[in-house]
């Protein structure tokens, strides 16, 4: 059983389309997170969701919406698609009080 | 800003051999020191963390040391094998940061058998 999914795991988009990454976790943690890491490895917290609610927010562009149906899922919505928005985007999840944090496999999303 | 700097950035190591890679910090802040492993293709899986109330921590071949005053913490990995082969991520994060991560740069390990 997979602890945190996403889908879907590949992305191929034209600049200016609208697309959504998924995340889904079922490891009972009440804590979600989206990671950008771009085309030199770099990982970059994007948002943090804790029972819902947002709790961290990276000064990412407006045009990136995360969405929290309840404690499981934690969705990436991402609007008017860059160029540079090109990257693997990672979902992570933890157990509030807890550091430790698990990551999806990964969803690479390229824009052309 | 750069919060933490990892090296080196590419590593080449020996089947047997002691691979070990470095980073250091700048918020004293930090209270977690994890380190993750990623496979090409897969996400960054915890490998093995640290606190500062302790220098050392072992867990089988991979050992973290940790150096308070001098803000600075390396993996070292005893034994290294092929299958160790991966990218390395140091990371830290504060109690009140609500679990956001810092990530170092990373680094490429490649064992030799």
């Amino acid at each position: 059983d997979t602890a945190v999914s996403q889908t879907p795991k590949y992305l191929v988009t034209q600049m200016g389309n609208d697309k959504s990454i998924k995340c889904e976790q079922n490891l009972g943690h009440d804590t979600m997170y989206w990671y950008k890491q771009d085309s030199k490895k770099f990982l970059k917290i994007m948002f943090s969701y804790n029972n819902k609610e947002l709790i961290i927010n990276e000064t990412v562009p407006n045009r990136f919406s995360p969405k929290s149906p309840d404690k499981a899922h934690l969705n990436l919505h991402i609007n008017s698609l860059e160029l540079g928005d090109s990257a693997v985007y990672f979902c992570a999840s933890s157990l509030s009080g807890s550091d430790e944090q698990y990551f999806g496999p990964g969803t690479r999303l390229t824009v052309t | 800003q750069q919060q933490v700097k990892q090296s080196p950035q590419s590593l080449i190591v020996q089947k047997g051999g002691i691979s070990i890679i470095n980073c250091a910090y700048e918020n004293t802040a930090f209270d977690y020191f994890p380190w993750y492993q990623q496979f090409p293709g897969k996400g960054p899986a915890l490998l093995i963390a640290i606190r500062p109330d302790v220098s050392e921590k072992k867990e089988g071949r991979f050992t973290i040391s940790f150096n308070k005053s001098a803000k600075q913490f390396s993996l070292h990995i005893m034994d290294s094998q092929p299958g160790d082969s991966a990218t390395y991520f140091c990371a830290a994060t504060a109690g009140t940061s609500y679990g956001k991560l810092t990530f170092g740069q990373g680094t490429i390990l490649t064992v030799h058998p």
